[in-house]
């Protein structure tokens, strides 16, 4: 069954970085596009970011760009989706969640439990 | 960016009751709209995509319609296992929004 695992949300303090892995199985990694979306404590959801099923398009909020940055790695077996998080600041306080695009770039199906991201001094 | 606004932002029914969720998008999206129900404690999970495409599993008591810049989610019969919040996501161009959900609650 499709499956995504997240991992790497710790305590930081801000202005330092962080990295978050997602790791898939369950369907051919390789054909999906993957997104990052995020929701801060008692609040609404918030895309984050997503690149292609190829890795050759990247696409990012308002909010991250420049700070933020998306990659996958396709070699078997890792299939995993990465955030690479920089300048972090108070609002970046979420859980962060990986998600499966599907059935359209544009579009999530699945996503993981999510990892929790405090900035915090 | 384009910006979504849902309406009511809370709404109480009895079970049984139909339930309609309505979603604005600041410019028009043709028909690139999605459904998300997120339970308490939980990730959120697509219904509905491109306005009115059930996805696989999610019972036929919900419908998505509408196209441009107004659509509506309905529930036609609410059950206690739809308590959840409901959010639209504009899906036409990147970066992709969300509305501010919708809480369902049973009265």
């Amino acid at each position: 069954q499709v499956q995504m695992v997240e991992s790497g949300g710790a305590v930081v303090q801000p202005g330092g970085s962080l990295r978050l892995s997602c790791a898939a199985s369950g369907f051919s990694f390789n054909n999906y596009g993957m997104h990052w979306v995020r929701q801060a404590p008692g609040k609404g959801l918030e895309w984050v970011a997503v690149i292609w099923y190829d890795g050759s398009k990247k696409y990012y909020a308002d909010s991250v760009k420049g700070r933020f940055t998306i990659s996958r790695d396709t070699s078997t077996p890792k299939n995993t989706l990465y955030l690479q998080m920089n300048s972090l600041t108070v609002e970046d306080t979420a859980v962060y969640y990986c998600a499966r695009g599907y059935p359209r770039a544009e579009n999530f199906d699945y996503c993981g439990q999510g990892t929790l991201v405090t900035v915090s001094s | 960016d384009i910006q979504m606004t849902q309406s009511p932002s809370s709404v109480s029914a009895s079970v049984g009751d139909r339930v309609t969720i309505t979603c604005r998008a600041s410019q028009g999206v043709r028909s690139w709209l999605a459904w998300y129900q997120q339970k308490p404690g939980k990730a959120p999970e697509l219904l509905i995509h491109a306005a009115s495409s059930l996805q696989s599993g999610v019972p036929s008591r919900f419908s998505g319609s509408g196209s441009g810049t107004d659509f509506t989610l309905t529930i036609s019969s609410l059950q206690p296992e739809d308590i959840a919040t409901y959010y639209c996501q504009q899906a036409n161009s990147f970066p992709l929004t969300f509305g501010g959900g919708t809480k369902v609650e049973i009265k």
